[in-house]
């Protein structure tokens, strides 16, 4: 069984500083995907950011990126020029491919200090 | 292009009432369908998936049931909540490898 693990509650940062929310996972697969999410206090669940287990770059997205080690199953999301609009529940997850199931972690609480 | 949706957004139901959560997504077909549930201070929790119409798999013992009457229709049932039952009730499909996620609905069982 697949497991993800956020060991931080909570962080908090100041405003365009840079902070980076920390996940590990536990799988036996070799092919699948791993995912930050954002849940904002509207509930809605948005993507932040997608890496595939076979690309050895990591993914960016604007001020996200993302420090995959697949060695050490390691999937951490930086943040960069943090901006009070980035404060949420960020959630990591893992996906196989087999039936699209996605794992979460318990999420991590970030706030932005202005 | 493809949306989902559900509702209703907000229920307080008594305890031993009957629930039923609906998720409908437009713009696909075949879809695989989740239902994730979200207890306070806590992660998602899957609860059912179905790859189609009349095929659920349930990840957890619960008071739940789920239903897929149609191809992009997915229901959340139960004859009788518990107060453990209340929580953040989201409805997910999936895009190539990815999830989307409907815009949830609050149950809280008195």
């Amino acid at each position: 069984a697949q497991t993800v693990t956020q060991s931080q509650p909570e962080m908090s940062v100041q405003e365009a500083e840079t902070v980076t929310l920390s996940c590990t996972y536990d799988t036996s697969e070799n092919n699948y995907y791993l995912f930050w999410y954002k849940q904002p206090p509207s509930r809605q669940m948005i993507l932040v950011i997608r890496q595939e287990a076979y690309k050895q770059q990591n993914a960016t997205e604007n001020r996200f990126s993302v420090n995959f080690q697949k060695a050490a199953k390691s999937f951490s999301l930086k943040i960069s020029d943090s901006q009070l609009g980035d404060t949420a529940m960020y959630f990591c997850a893992f996906m196989t491919g087999a039936n699209s199931k996605l794992t979460f972690g318990k999420g991590i609480t970030l706030s932005v200090r202005p | 292009s493809q949306t989902i949706h559900q509702w209703p957004a907000t229920l307080v139901q008594p305890v031993g009432s009957p629930l039923s959560l609906e998720c409908t997504v437009e713009g696909t077909s075949n879809p695989n369908l989740y239902w994730y549930r979200q207890a306070a201070g806590r992660g998602l929790q899957l609860l059912f998936y179905s790859v189609g119409i009349g095929q659920i798999s349930s990840e957890v013992p619960q008071n739940l049931s789920a239903s897929r009457p149609q191809d992009r229709q997915f229901i959340l049932s139960s004859k009788k909540l518990l107060l453990s039952d209340s929580g953040f009730y989201l409805c997910a499909w999936n895009g190539v490898g990815e999830l989307f996620f409907g815009e949830g609905s609050r149950l809280t069982v008195l």
